[in-house]
Order: structure tokens, then sequence, then C-alpha cells
């Protein structure tokens, strides 16, 4: 069974830009949720998803939004990008809210 | 405060040897994960634990509830086993959710 996958991997932007990254998830998991690492902050939660719906959101401004689609797939998408922005993207699905969640490789984002 | 302290930081060791790794925090939770990553970015899921304990491998986590305290065991150490180990809860306060508050992470070097 594949696992999730999230595209692109790599990505570097200009500020100003904005960006839309993809989460696949594992066959039959309907809860997405994503997440910010930098080496300042750590780990952040930024929203989760269930059956097309944004359950929770994170402290992020509203240049940060996302979506999730009948198949369960999820983007992301940042818009204004600032310097501050240039993170990796962790994306994490799980068959349910509050099961055990399986994370993608993430998505490195630079901003320059 | 953070609400989720692990404790080393850092923490090296030489091949062979015990490994603990605390985990301490201030909510109450729903579930608690231990989770792995590599350089390079991408997570592993090691443990998801509501109560007692789990082994898989050369690894043993257990949590005890009442004093809101998880450990993180590895035996016979390698250097494979070189990563950083974050530890994240899922609050009670947002019901069925995947909104992970995060640990720092620890980073452990095995030598051999």
């Amino acid at each position: 069974k594949a696992g999730v996958t999230q595209t692109p991997r790599y990505l570097i932007k200009t500020r100003g830009q904005q960006v839309t990254l993809s989460c696949s998830p594992i066959s039959g998991h309907r809860s997405v949720s994503w997440y910010q690492q930098t080496p300042g902050q750590g780990l952040q939660f930024l929203f989760e998803y269930f059956s097309e719906t944004q359950r929770n959101k994170g402290n992020f401004p509203g240049r940060f939004s996302g979506r999730q689609f009948s198949n369960s797939r999820s983007e992301m998408n940042v818009s204004t990008l600032e310097l501050g922005d240039s993170a990796l993207y962790l994306c994490a699905s799980s068959l349910d809210p509050g099961g055990e969640a399986f994370f993608g490789q993430g998505t490195r984002l630079t901003v320059v | 405060k953070n609400e989720v302290e692990q404790s080393p930081q850092n923490l090296t060791a030489q091949e062979g040897e015990f490994i603990t790794i605390n985990c301490s925090y201030s909510v109450g939770i729903s579930a608690l994960h231990w989770l792995q990553q590599h350089p390079g970015g991408g997570i592993v899921s090691l443990f998801m634990l509501s109560s007692g304990k789990k082994k898989h491998g050369r690894l043993i986590a257990t949590i005890n509830i009442q004093e809101k305290h998880s450990s993180l065991h590895i035996t016979a150490s390698h250097p494979r086993d070189s990563a950083v180990y974050i530890c994240a809860v899922i609050a009670l306060y947002g019901g069925a959710t995947n909104k992970l508050i995060f640990g720092t992470g620890t980073l452990l070097a095995v030598q051999p």
C-alpha cells in the first residue's frame, strides 16, 4: 500500500508569489493534517481536514489556506510568500481524526 | 512554558547502550505519538499510545497518564538509530482530532 505522497518535494519561490502544495493520503484514510517545520519554531500545526471540511486551524495568518477533495487528497496554499515561510511542510493522514498518523516526506519550500 | 517538554535535547551514546528519552506534558491528552525524523525530513510514526506500554523490536514506549509522562527506550542502540525523536500529543480539549502538539525533539547520535 502506498504511503502518504507529497508533491513537489522541493520548491523555490520568490517573495510575493503564491504556492500550492499537494498531499495524497494513504488509500482509505479520510483525515489529513498539515504541519510546518522551521528551525526556529519546530513543528507547528497548520490545519486538519476530514470529509472535505476543515476541523481545526492553527495559529497562522490568513495567507495560509487549504482544502480537501472528495477523494481525500488535500492541498495547501500560501499566498504573498514571505521569507519566513521557508520551511518543511509536512502532511499526515489517518483513517479518522484521532487515529494513528502517517507522515509524508514533506515539501521543502524556499522563499528567496 | 511549552505544553510538551522533552529531555534530553541532545544525546550521544555508544553502540549497544540502552537509551531513554523522556516526554512530559501539561495538558490532558487522548493519545501520545513518538515520531522519528532522519536528516532529509521524513517523519516516521513509531508508536501511538494512550495507556500502558508498547514494544516494537528494540523500541519500547511507556506512558503514565496520571503523571503526564512518557518514555521511549531503545535497547542495544545502533548507529542507524541516529535521528531526531519527537514526542507529540493530541490534547483532550480538541476532541477527536489530529491536531498534534509537538515537543522540541531529542537529537540522538549513536557512535560505533
